[in-house]
């Protein structure tokens, strides 16, 4: 079946460090992958998507590659801001899976100036 | 352009009561979900509505039932309240549903607590 796999939290970061959060899956189909950003006391926005192998999504300086060989999908940043403490979350759609919209539990990221 | 919109934000009810939770989106989206987000868990869907006319069960459906009254809204319904139902629940929508289109625009979330 399907799942995703996130790195447990929380992240501590200083302000300008470079951020990385591990995401992988397990999949039956060709999933597309994302990643969504949720905000205290709000709902998630979507941060960035890839719908194929070897796609890069981007935003806002994030990235991430959907890697096939190695059904990943992490999550990096340059340099991260105060702005950017929030909860994480890698998500899968697979049409051909039993559960077709899986999200991992999510990562928080605190950054201190 | 409100997105989308959930009522209420917050509710308490006793155990064995009955609520329906509403949800609305203005963007002419297809496809509405809805979901459960517990500490610990991440997001789990509950039930979701590829199109107008059609839903279907998602991870976590049992002790709840789904009406897509149109297709700007989609509601959930408790039928009899259970303390293992506390949680904030959101809706979500999107254009469609597989591939690039299942982008999905969340709601702010409803809190509720089952006593």
């Amino acid at each position: 079946g399907n799942s995703v796999t996130q790195m447990e939290g929380p992240v501590t970061l200083s302000e300008e460090a470079f951020l990385t959060i591990n995401c992988t899956y397990t999949a039956t189909g060709y999933p597309s992958l994302f990643w969504y950003v949720q905000y205290p006391g709000e709902g998630l926005q979507l941060l960035l998507k890839a719908t194929k192998a070897d796609d890069k999504g981007s935003n806002k300086g994030f990235e991430a590659t959907y890697r096939k060989e190695t059904t990943s999908f992490h999550l990096e940043k340059g340099s991260v801001q105060v702005s950017d403490s929030a909860v994480y979350f890698c998500a899968l759609s697979d049409p051909s899976g039993t559960y077709k919209y899986i999200f991992g539990t999510g990562t928080r990221l605190k950054v201190l100036a | 352009n409100a997105g989308v919109t959930q009522t209420p934000k917050f509710q308490v009810l006793k155990t064995g009561q009955s609520m329906t939770l509403q949800c609305a989106q203005d963007m002419n989206h297809n496809s509405m979900y809805w979901y459960r987000q517990d500490p610990g868990m991440g997001l789990r869907l509950i039930y979701y509505s590829a199109s107008e006319g059609t839903t279907d069960k998602g991870e976590v459906p049992n002790g709840y039932n789904v009406s897509r009254l149109n297709k700007r809204e989609f509601s959930l319904r408790l039928e009899s309240a259970a303390p293992s139902q506390t949680s904030v629940y959101f809706c979500a929508s999107s254009v469609g549903v597989w591939g690039a289109s299942n982008e999905q625009y969340f709601g702010p979330g409803t809190r509720l607590t089952v006593t």
